[in-house]
């Protein structure tokens, strides 16, 4: 069975950093791209940010280029998002989301992690 | 940037079928992804790439996409489909629509 369980949520002040990890079991990790996609509260679903299974390609969304940054472990089966300069309305629940197909992208997403928490606030 | 356009909400009756579209200019050329999610949970992929049920999804969903529309049908709805519903398509970046929140009368 496919898990996938966010950590490093938490309240930051804005203009702080964060570190969010997605731990990884149950299939061939290095295979398949990873993504982060965000929910803020009482909105929809915001993709954030992609991986390829290598970790040689990366994509981001706009409203974080330049400010996040992923990678991944191959070795750990982790990907993480280091968020920097962070501001109010970047306050979201993050999910990590294994590839559904075997692309460098996420085409689609399957499964999707129970998320973690960031809030930005003085 | 590609835009995704969903109705905020739909109604259905028990037993009924639901029809929940998703619009994008010529999204016909793309595969659509469908997503339910239920309060406070994570998302579930519920169709793939149009048309496809990944393993676990009941037969009584489907979907469908041409021209400027991609349609997610729910046959035979029940209480437990009550969800916001997301269409998704990858146009050099992951894009989702706004959403739709089926109620089950």
């Amino acid at each position: 069975e496919v898990q996938l369980v966010e950590s490093g949520g938490g309240l930051v002040q804005p203009g702080g950093s964060l570190r969010l990890s997605c731990a990884a079991s149950g299939f061939t990790f290095s295979s398949y791209a990873m993504s982060w996609v965000r929910q803020a509260p009482g909105k929809g679903l915001e993709w954030v940010s992609d991986i390829s299974g290598s970790g040689g390609s990366t994509y981001y969304a706009d409203s974080v280029k330049g400010r996040f940054t992923i990678s991944r472990d191959n070795s750990k089966n982790t990907v993480y998002v280091q968020m920097n300069s962070l501001r109010v309305e970047d306050t979201a629940v993050y999910y990590c989301a294994k590839s559904g197909s075997g692309s460098s992208y996420s085409e689609w997403f399957d499964p999707w992690g129970q998320g973690t928490l960031v809030t930005v606030s003085s | 940037s590609y835009e995704l356009s969903q109705a905020l909400s739909v109604s259905v009756a028990l037993g009924q079928t639901a029809r929940i579209t998703c619009g994008g200019n010529n999204i016909g050329s793309k595969n659509v992804h469908w997503y339910q999610q239920k309060p406070g949970q994570a998302p579930v992929l519920v169709i793939y790439r149009d048309s496809n049920r990944p393993s676990g999804i009941p037969e009584r969903f489907s979907g469908s996409n041409s021209g400027n529309t991609a349609t997610l049908t729910i046959s035979r709805a029940q209480a437990g489909d009550e969800a916001d519903y997301y269409c998704q398509v990858w146009d050099s970046s992951a894009v989702f629509g706004g959403g739709t929140k089926l109620t089950v009368l």
